[in-house]
């Protein structure tokens, strides 16, 4: 069974300053990762995925991730952090159908993000 | 283009009753999902519909169902509601996954069930 752990329950950074986020996964193939991000009481804004390919990807907001297979990571990372950013960050793992798990998204619990002006 | 859609905002019953989710999908898409946000229980899986089947179901009692219509936009029931199904219930939109092929899921805004 796939499974999504975020270390980091709460984080605090100060605007300007450099931001990475935490994401392990356990999954026994190839995975399909996403980061999301949430503000309260809205749903899951996507800002960006791995399927394949380079393992460093690009997202909107400024956002990018590294794909670490040998460290099973993900991790979310922004040179300079906005007030806007902040939100609660969820990475998640996905299953192709076909593999029978299903398609649908295992989550990690979610890291808090509070920025500092 | 228009994405998820999600209705009612928010919906308040008592312990009991029935609740209907309303969730429409990107334009486009055949896949819908359905996720429970619950306080302390973090996003967790509730149902797939793709192509008006359901395709898969998390770890819920069958007192939660739905289904998916013709147009693709799809339903959430829950029956005999229960104090803990107080949550955040959020639909999510892809293409089809009979291909094969990757998709991402686009979220809805939500609609916020509280239970009485």
């Amino acid at each position: 069974a796939q499974s999504v752990t975020q270390p980091d329950i709460h984080i605090t950074v100060s605007e300007g300053a450099s931001l990475e986020l935490r994401c392990n996964y356990s999954y026994g193939a190839t995975p399909y990762l996403f980061w999301y991000v949430q503000s309260p009481g809205q749903g899951l804004q996507l800002l960006l995925k791995y399927f394949s390919g380079d393992t460093l990807v690009q997202g909107i907001k400024g956002f990018e991730a590294e794909f670490k297979r040998s460290q099973s990571s993900f991790n979310l990372r922004k040179p300079s952090v906005h007030w806007s950013d902040a939100a609660e960050y969820f990475c998640a793992v996905g299953a192709l159908a076909l593999t029978g798990g299903g398609n649908k998204l295992t989550f990690g619990t979610g890291t808090q993000l509070k920025v500092e002006l | 283009e228009a994405g998820v859609t999600q209705s009612p905002t928010h919906l308040i019953k008592t312990r009991g009753q029935q609740a209907t989710l309303r969730c429409s999908p990107i334009s486009g898409h055949t896949s819908v999902y359905w996720y429970q946000q619950a306080l302390g229980l973090g996003l967790q899986f509730l149902l797939w519909y793709d192509e008006g089947e359901e395709r898969n179901r998390g770890n819920f009692p069958p007192r939660f169902s739905g289904r998916q219509f013709p147009n693709y936009s799809s339903e959430l029931n829950v029956n005999a509601l229960e104090l803990e199904d107080s949550a955040l219930y959020l639909c999510a939109s892809s293409s089809s996954r009979t291909s094969g092929s990757t998709d991402t899921q686009y979220f809805g805004p939500g609609t916020r069930l509280t239970v009485l």
